[in-house]
């Protein structure tokens, strides 16, 4: 089974901050990759499918890139509303999470 | 407007069983693979069990496999999780979610129900 290593499993930055999150798959996956952005008490909701495309409707500070085995996902300017957990995907696997807070 | 409902969650003991249901609206829900995802209290996502739009392909995570059936009634736009053998590690909220394209692209989930598996 395909394995994928989230980092880092938490982070805090400043509102304004770049802030990038990686996910490493155990092997090739193409561009096979997702990333979900889940806030407390709530359903995840995709952001990002293919890698690096833009689900329609998510704001354009958050983007995705990468293929094979690494893979990044980056919000631009973070805002106080982007607090929550994240999650890469491929297929039935889903990353660890990495939990974003505002310092 | 898309969307899924689950139903069905509740308390039951361990090694009792409960049926869940997801209804779907809003789209032409023979066309699309559907997912089952669950999480732990505290703990991340983990994909329980998906199903092809026909029925005829189901993927079921290693854990489950014998205890859950996943099944789907298309002329009732309905998804349902049966589980049986249930244990304290299946205590979780189950998300039923849309799969877009058959890549596991889940575009549109469910609020979630909660299962709880204790004595």
């Amino acid at each position: 089974d395909i394995q994928m290593t989230q980092s880092p499993s938490s982070l805090s930055a400043s509102e304004g901050d770049r802030v990038t999150i990686t996910c490493q798959a155990s092997q090739d996956v193409r561009n096979y990759v997702k990333w979900y952005q889940q806030k407390p008490g709530k359903a995840p909701k995709l952001l990002i499918y293919d890698a690096s495309h833009l689900e329609t409707g998510v704001p354009s500070r958050f983007s995705g890139g990468g293929s094979g085995t690494d893979f990044t996902f980056t919000i631009s300017s973070l805002q106080s509303e982007d607090i929550g957990t994240y999650y890469c995907q491929q297929h039935a696997t889903f990353g660890q999470g990495t939990k974003v807070e505002i310092k | 407007e898309v969307q899924v409902v689950e139903s069905g969650g509740g308390l039951v003991q361990p090694g009792g069983s409960l049926r869940l249901s997801c209804a779907a609206s809003g789209f032409t829900f023979s066309n699309y693979w559907m997912t089952w995802v669950r999480q732990a209290p505290g703990k991340g996502l983990e994909l329980v069990t998906n199903i092809k739009g026909d029925g005829s392909q189901i993927y079921y995570l290693d854990s489950v496999k014998g205890r859950f059936t996943t099944s789907r009634d298309n002329a009732k736009n309905s998804l349902y999780l049966q589980m049986n053998s249930l244990r304290a590690e299946d205590t979780a909220v189950y998300y039923c979610a849309r799969d877009r394209g058959g890549a596991t692209t889940l575009d549109f989930w469910g609020q979630g129900t909660l299962v709880t598996v204790s004595s």
